[in-house]
């Protein structure tokens, strides 16, 4: 089936600095991919959508100069979180649709830690 | 925008018994798709089980079924002779499927609810 491979899966970072989270598609191409911020004991709060070769769209609320989304090739797309601060440590998801389009394949996360 | 509930929290069913998770979401389209997701300890979000709405039979995957009234907008979900590896998060989704008619289908987004923790008691 369809694999999405997120990395790291966690991540500890001083305030201020950046760090990146790469999803790849192992086996298919993922033109959109979809990123998520959860939180302990809730649900995914989608945070953009990126499109292969063109900007992400980001929800309402959600800063697009401290979440820099890149999707610069078919199997590839990176979320940055700049300048980070402890109010930004989160698990992060991210999900591309499966080769079916009629579902979703999802990266195992990444737990983000500010200090 | 679709919006989707799950009312229960939390729910605990005793191992090889059954346990029923309630969803209901708000939609004016005709064509959807909904899913269960299930969310272990270690976070991986994993499909359960998918329904067409177009589809009048309800899905069932193994020990997981639903139970679809797309007049009433319900999508349950029954586990059956529980186990104490379905102990988890079980996320209820909706997803348009108005997109696909233009070859946009990729970038519908799913709707999830807030979730449902399920604890198997040995």
């Amino acid at each position: 089936g369809a694999v999405v491979s997120q990395h790291p899966s966690w991540v500890i970072c001083k305030s201020g600095t950046s760090v990146k989270i790469e999803c790849r598609s192992l086996d298919f191409q993922a033109t959109t991919m979809f990123w998520y911020r959860q939180f302990p004991k809730q649900s995914l709060m989608l945070m953009a959508t990126s499109n292969e070769g063109s900007k992400a769209t980001y929800e309402q609320g959600v800063e697009k100069d401290k979440f820099l989304i890149n999707h610069a090739s078919l199997t590839l797309s990176t979320l940055t979180v700049t300048s980070a601060h402890p109010e930004d440590s989160s698990f992060y998801i991210c999900s591309a649709p499966d080769l079916g389009g009629n579902g979703y394949t999802f990266g195992s996360g990444t737990r983000l830690t500010v200090v | 925008a679709q919006t989707v509930t799950q009312s229960q929290p939390e729910m605990s069913v005793q191992e090889a018994e059954t346990v029923t998770l309630s969803c209901t979401y708000d939609t004016s389209e005709s064509d959807y798709y909904l899913f269960w997701y299930k969310q272990p300890p270690s976070r991986q979000m994993i499909l359960v089980i998918r329904q067409e709405a177009y589809k009048q039979q309800n899905a069932t995957e193994n020990r997981f079924s639903v139970n679809f009234q797309k007049a009433a907008k319900s999508f349950s979900l029954k586990i059956s002779d529980s186990q104490l590896g379905d102990a988890a998060m079980y996320f209820c989704a909706y997803r348009s499927a108005l997109l696909r008619r233009w070859g946009h289908d990729g970038n519908n987004r799913l709707a999830f609810g807030k979730g449902n923790q399920v604890v198997v008691i040995p």
